[in-house]
Formats: structure tokens, sequence, C-alpha cells
């Protein structure tokens, strides 16, 4: 079965910092990998995805995440976080077509 | 740029009585999905269809639940009788299909049905 686990529910940056919210999958085949995200009170919505062709993923609004195999890792980063940032992430892994499997997602609190 | 709709946005019902939500999918796409989330928990599959008849659901979606697409273009997701462990949003969302095409894969998630049970 296909799991995924997101690592702090919570993670508080400085606008400005860095930005890094860790996912680890597991995956018996070659998993298709997401993050979206959700504003307060609205739907999910996409931010990348990977699909196994460039390990390294550029998605909307400056985030990026990396496919490390060998640490079952998709981990999502974005250099310079801003207040519109604030949201919960949620990680999720496929296969194909079928269901997507969703962490329990990680709140990003950005300050000033 | 197209979106998947959903109706109502906000649904209050009796415990024991029958909810309909629905969803207008992007127009051609072939796969369609139903997903929950109960506040403060994370996004969970309930069910996916395609080609008129469901092709995966979760343990979540057992007799009380039922999905259809009745006209080709709405998809409804209808709870015969609610219970109060029903209390959620309802996330509907669809994907292309198809191949060769790179976001084909791709889920595209509607605003949402918050369902409360009384």
């Amino acid at each position: 079965a296909q799991s995924v686990t997101q690592l702090g529910s919570h993670v508080s940056v400085s606008e400005g910092a860095l930005v890094l919210l860790r996912c680890n999958y597991s995956s018996s085949v070659p998993p298709y990998l997401f993050w979206y995200v959700q504003y307060p009170n609205q739907g999910l919505q996409l931010l990348l995805k990977y699909t196994s062709a460039a390990t390294l993923v550029k998605g909307i609004n400056d985030f990026e995440a990396e496919f490390k195999k060998s640490e079952t890792s998709f981990h999502l980063t974005k250099p310079s976080a801003h207040m519109s940032d604030a949201a919960e992430y949620f990680c999720a892994v496929s296969k194909g077509f079928q269901k997507l499997v969703f962490g329990t997602g990680t709140r990003l609190l950005v300050s000033p | 740029e197209p979106e998947v709709t959903q109706t109502p946005s906000h649904q209050v019902t009796q415990m024991g009585q029958e909810v309909i939500l629905r969803c207008v999918p992007i127009s051609n796409h072939l796969y369609f999905y139903w997903y929950r989330q109960i506040l403060g928990q994370k996004v969970e599959f309930l069910v996916s269809f395609y080609n008129n008849e469901i092709s995966e659901k979760s343990e979540i979606f057992d007799d009380q639940f039922s999905v259809e697409r009745p006209d080709g273009s709405n998809f409804t997701l209808k709870i015969r009788s609610t219970k109060l462990e029903d209390s959620a949003m309802y996330f509907c969302a669809s994907s292309p299909g198809g191949s060769g095409r790179v976001s084909y894969n791709e889920q595209f998630f509607g605003p949402g049905t918050r369902l409360t049970v009384l």
C-alpha cells in the first residue's frame, strides 16, 4: 500500500526565510508524487507534481521539490517565504489514475 | 481556465436524512473522484469513477454512499442516511485521462461542499 509521511504538523518561518516542508513516501511501484496547497476555507490547489521525468520539479509561486529515490523523499522548498504562503500543504502519492493518498498536512506559518 | 465546480458550498442536514452533493467536473475529463476531509484531519479518498462505473472505493464508502453521473456533465455523491460522523468537507476532483499528455493523471479539485450533520 502507498503512503506518505509529512514530518511536522506546523512549520514556522520568517518572511524571506527558506521554506522546507518534508515528505517521505512508501510505494511498491514508481510513484507519482504531488504537493497541494490549501488556503483557509478553500479547496486544494496543485503546486507541483513528479511523474518520473526530471527529479527536480518546479511549481507555481517559486516552489520546487526534489524526488530522491534513495531517501524515498519529496521535500518541498521555497527560497524566500512570503506572507501569502501561509497555508496548509499536503503531500500526496498515487499510481497512475488511481486515488491520491494524502499525508496529514503541514501548516506553514509565516511571520513578518 | 476550466475548473471543477461543486454545489452547494454548505449543506446542513439532520441525522438520518439523505443528501446529494453535486459536482461538475472539467469538460472532457474521464476520471472522477470524491474525497472528504473531516475538520482538522487529512484528506481521505472515498471513490473513483471511470467509464460510468466505480473503479475503486475505500472502506469508508459503504452501502450508505453512492455515486452517479446522471447526464454526462454532473457527478453526484449521495449519502442515504447521514450520521454525525459524516460531517466533513467533501471534495470532488477530475482528471483528464488518456495518454501522451503531460498532465493526464493530474487531479483538479473543486472548492468543496461543507456538510454539517446535526
